[in-house]
């Protein structure tokens, strides 16, 4: 079975400064990917970036990128430079390779809240 | 620009009611979703279908039903809306590639008076 922790419920951060949002997960599975995805206040998941299990390098997407440490079953979302635009949830999400339903796992989230 | 469409946004009906949420994809996609997500939380997977004729339960025990009788249509239907049944309801899709992220609707907003 696969798991994902996402341990702070609330985070507020100073506009233009950088912010670390974590996730951990467990899975027997040796091949996965993680995803996190944003959902603002009007509901909608919007996908920011993906991790594959075996991607040698930390995925970026512009400002947001991951900070994965696959010993420690770790992959923080990291947003640099904050704007206020960015103030709500954060999903971080798992897919087993061996899932071949291809659906994701969701964490509980973390609601971000940028100041301005 | 959506691609995956949800009908409709909000929707508060009566107990006992019957209700249809629609979702339509235009991407082709084979593999679609629906998750359960009360407000603030977690998003519960409810059901989903490997294509056409496929449909199976997710890990979220529901009372709804689905079916998938073409590619871009997985319509969920409750015969008999209750006010535990009040949440969002999210519909998505997936191209079936593993690096492949779910493209999500905007959901429905149920509320069961």
């Amino acid at each position: 079975a696969q798991k994902i922790t996402q341990t702070q419920p609330g985070m507020f951060v100073q506009e233009k400064e950088a912010v670390t949002l974590d996730c951990t997960y467990d899975t027997s599975d040796p091949s996965y990917g993680l995803f996190w995805y944003k959902q603002p206040s009007s509901g909608e998941m919007i996908f920011l970036i993906y991790q594959g299990s075996y991607d040698q390098q930390n995925a970026t997407e512009g400002r947001y990128s991951l900070n994965f440490q696959k010993a420690r079953k770790s992959a923080n979302l990291v947003i640099s430079a904050s704007q206020l635009g960015d103030s709500a949830m954060y999903f971080c999400a798992m897919r087993s390779n061996n899932n071949a339903g291809n659906m994701l796992t969701f964490g509980g989230g973390t609601r971000l809240m940028v100041k301005p | 620009e959506a691609d995956i469409y949800q009908t409709p946004r909000y929707l508060v009906i009566g107990t006992g009611k019957k209700i249809t949420l629609e979702c339509s994809q235009t991407m082709g996609h084979d593999k679609m979703y629906w998750y359960q997500q009360d407000p603030g939380m977690e998003l519960h997977l409810i059901h989903y279908s490997y294509g056409v004729n496929s449909t199976e339960k997710g890990d979220l025990s529901s009372e709804s039903t689905v079916s998938r009788i073409r590619t871009e249509h997985f319509p969920l239907t409750l015969e008999s809306a209750r006010p535990s049944h009040t949440s969002q309801y999210l519909c998505a899709s997936a191209d079936g590639f593993g690096d492949s992220p779910l493209h999500f609707g905007n959901g429905t907003r149920l509320t069961v008076t």
